[in-house]
């Protein structure tokens, strides 16, 4: 069936360093793709997006890369920051983004250690 | 500029009990789209509202009901409370009938004792 996995439930990392974030998505229909960070309190934030004919697409310290082969996504921070605790979740839109339907991952919890 | 705004922001009902939820979009946008997460289940879709009309529904039983009116203000409500029913309800809006432009609000905290 439809489902958007996450390979690690948590992550930590020191600050200052990359980081990595993983996803991975079983229908092969989806063509859009997003990450949202969700802080304590909050609903999920927008990070950057992806559609399906890109393989890469950058923001401010973040970059989105996504692999179609493998199913494949993963989120990567730069220069991770305090901050930047938080949980982290993949979504996949199966109808193209034509309907207001996210399939979202399990969710990454990210730790930042000063 | 206003977000997504979800009232009320904390809730407790007790089990067999009805909540109705409130969600206002972002001034403009006319998708209002539900989800409902749990820490054992996540975020899970609900159900999706595009000018008044319910366009698409999640895999919930039918005490899960919503409504958009011509504001395009949204409310759902959940009749007959379960204990499984507690966990954060999530509005997000969208400008156009399409996900791109996604934005969720803080979200109401059901607790069904």
């Amino acid at each position: 069936g439809e489902s958007v996995g996450l390979h690690l439930p948590t992550l930590s990392v020191q600050e200052g360093d990359n980081s990595i974030i993983n996803c991975a998505y079983s229908n092969s229909a989806s063509d859009y793709f997003i990450w949202y960070k969700q802080e304590s309190g909050k609903g999920p934030q927008f990070i950057i997006d992806i559609r399906s004919n890109m393989d890469k697409r950058q923001g401010q310290r973040v970059t989105v890369l996504l692999n179609k082969t493998v199913k494949h996504l993963s989120l990567q921070i730069a220069a991770t920051q305090p901050g930047d605790s938080a949980v982290y979740f993949c979504a996949e839109n199966p109808l193209g983004g034509s309907q207001g339907n996210l399939i979202f991952g399990k969710g990454t919890k990210l730790s930042v250690k000063p | 500029k206003a977000g997504v705004t979800q009232t009320p922001r904390y809730l407790i009902k007790t089990r067999g009990q009805q909540v109705t939820l409130s969600c206002s979009p972002i001034s403009g946008h006319r998708s209002v789209s539900w989800y409902q997460q749990t820490p054992g289940q996540g975020l899970q879709f609900l159900f999706e509202y595009f000018s008044e009309t319910q366009r698409n529904k999640g895999n919930f039983p039918g005490r899960f009901s919503g409504r958009q009116f011509s504001n395009s203000r949204s409310e759902m409500n959940v009749s007959t409370l379960e204990l499984g029913d507690s966990a954060l309800y999530l509005c997000a809006s969208s400008p156009t009938d399409r996900v791109y432009g996604y934005t969720f609000g803080s979200g109401t905290r059901l607790t069904v004792v």
